[in-house]
């Protein structure tokens, strides 16, 4: 049983690039979410997406940052015009039903290095 | 403004030592997760306590949910060096779309 996958692991980009991440949830979850920790810190929650629908994006930063979660295919977290500041590792998670009092599942992880 | 706050931030023991790491609010969760996240790689779900007053054993670990579940504390019996790496505490709350991480606390056992 597969669980949740992220692409890529690791991702280098000059500054001002774009920065594409995916997440396949665990078969048969169909809630996403993505957080970002940056270094020595705690996970901070951005964004809950359900199949085709953004459901919760209080936390994402207002400019350069979108999240998409697809009928078909995985969910793509996009960073336009990479700065410094984003590097971070981005995590995402994925739950059966909506996270509030249930667990969520989390991949291991994509690394972006902003240059 | 942090939801959680965890204590220590930082602990380094002695292999076989116990150690208890706390994870305090002044909100009340619905439930309360406890993960463990090894450099380079995700958070690994190690309990959900949902009840308060709860306590759950897992082999040398502890995990206890506060009675007004606002806080809970990981005790960790004869640490092992395998035991080394960040723990985060995760509450999540009635209505919220996403669990509130802690701030961590990094845990090294030295053999």
């Amino acid at each position: 049983n597969a669980g949740v996958m992220q692409n890529p692991r690791h991702l280098v980009r000059r500054r001002g690039q774009e920065a594409r991440l995916r997440c396949s949830p665990m078969k048969g979850h169909s809630h996403v979410y993505w957080y970002r920790q940056l270094p020595e810190e705690g996970l901070k929650f951005m964004v809950y997406l359900q199949k085709e629908n953004i459901i919760d994006e209080s936390g994402m930063p207002k400019e350069r940052f979108s999240a998409e979660f697809p009928k078909e295919g995985p969910s793509i977290l996009r960073i336009q015009q990479v700065v410094r500041g984003d590097s971070a590792a981005y995590f995402c998670a994925s739950s059966p039903r909506p996270s509030g009092g249930n667990t969520i599942y989390f991949g291991e992880g994509s690394w972006l290095t902003v240059v | 403004t942090q939801l959680l706050e965890q204590s220590p931030q930082f602990l380094s023991i002695q292999e076989g030592e116990n150690l208890t790491v706390y994870c305090n609010s002044s909100s009340v969760f619905s439930s309360l997760q406890w993960y463990r996240q090894e450099p380079g790689e995700g958070p690994v779900l190690l309990v959900t306590v949902v009840t308060g007053g709860e306590v759950k054993k897992l082999k040398r670990l502890t995990f206890q949910f506060g009675d007004a579940r606002k806080d809970s504390s990981l005790h960790i019996t004869a640490a092992q060096p395998g035991d080394t790496g960040l723990y985060l505490c995760a509450g999540a709350r009635t209505g919220a779309n996403n669990l509130f991480f802690g701030t961590g606390t990094r845990l090294t056992v030295i053999p």
